[in-house]
């Protein structure tokens, strides 16, 4: 079935240090993206979205990247901080607004 | 700013049980949601909610859930017979019709079935 999902469980990083978050997409039918960021105990937090005629959005400390060639979707965060420390999700929708997330990925930011 | 909130934020229930988990929407917003996410794993989609009645629901959102606005304010979520497996945290969110695609999310309401 269709599904999303991401390459790398954990993530550590020294704070100050870039990360790159990867995930693969497999609905060629998408049409938009969004990384969500979830702190224990909270709800998903939106970060940032792309639509997919771009290819790339910036926006503060983030950029994410898309790749509709082999559907593959990163997200960038510079300078990272410990209030990034979290678990991230990449969602895709289309066109019907329902999300579907891939399995997520834990950041941690050693200080 | 405004944030979507949701009650109780804790909810334990003796299984064959009914539970309304209750979600008050950011104001002026017109498309409602529900997810879950059972411990350590993905969220994953419920049912979605416009203009009075469901849009879409997932393979999951069988015929022991049901959402409604009673009040055109609060949007609930019921479970009339909960299981086990129906333990997991549930998100609502919601999203305005305009501005994109963007849902907002709320705290979510931790359910554990006993």
């Amino acid at each position: 079935g269709e599904s999303v999902g991401l390459h790398l469980p954990t993530l550590s990083v020294q704070e100050g240090d870039n990360s790159i978050i990867n995930c693969a997409y497999s609905n060629s039918a998408s049409d938009y993206f969004i990384w969500y960021k979830q702190e224990s105990g909270k709800g998903p937090q939106f970060i940032i979205d792309i639509r997919s005629n771009m290819d790339k959005r910036q926006g503060q400390r983030v950029t994410v990247l898309l790749n509709k060639t082999v559907k593959h979707l990163s997200l960038q965060i510079a300078a990272t901080q410990p209030g990034d420390s979290a678990v991230y999700f990449c969602a895709e929708t289309h066109g019907n607004n329902r999300l579907a997330f891939g399995k997520g990925n834990q950041v941690v930011v050693i200080p | 700013e405004p944030e979507v909130t949701q009650t109780p934020s804790h909810q334990v229930t003796q299984m064959g049980q009914e539970v309304i988990l209750r979600c008050v929407p950011i104001s002026n917003h017109l498309y409602f949601y529900w997810y879950r996410q059972i411990l350590g794993q993905k969220v994953e989609f419920l049912v979605s909610f416009y203009n009075n009645e469901i849009s879409e629901k997932s393979e999951i959102f069988d015929d022991q859930f049901s959402v409604e606005r009673p009040d055109g304010s609060n949007f609930t979520l019921k479970i009339r017979s909960t299981k086990l497996e129906d333990s997991a945290m549930y998100f609502c969110a919601t999203q305005g019709l305009a501005g994109g695609n963007e849902q907002f999310f709320g705290p979510g309401t931790r359910l554990t079935v006993l």
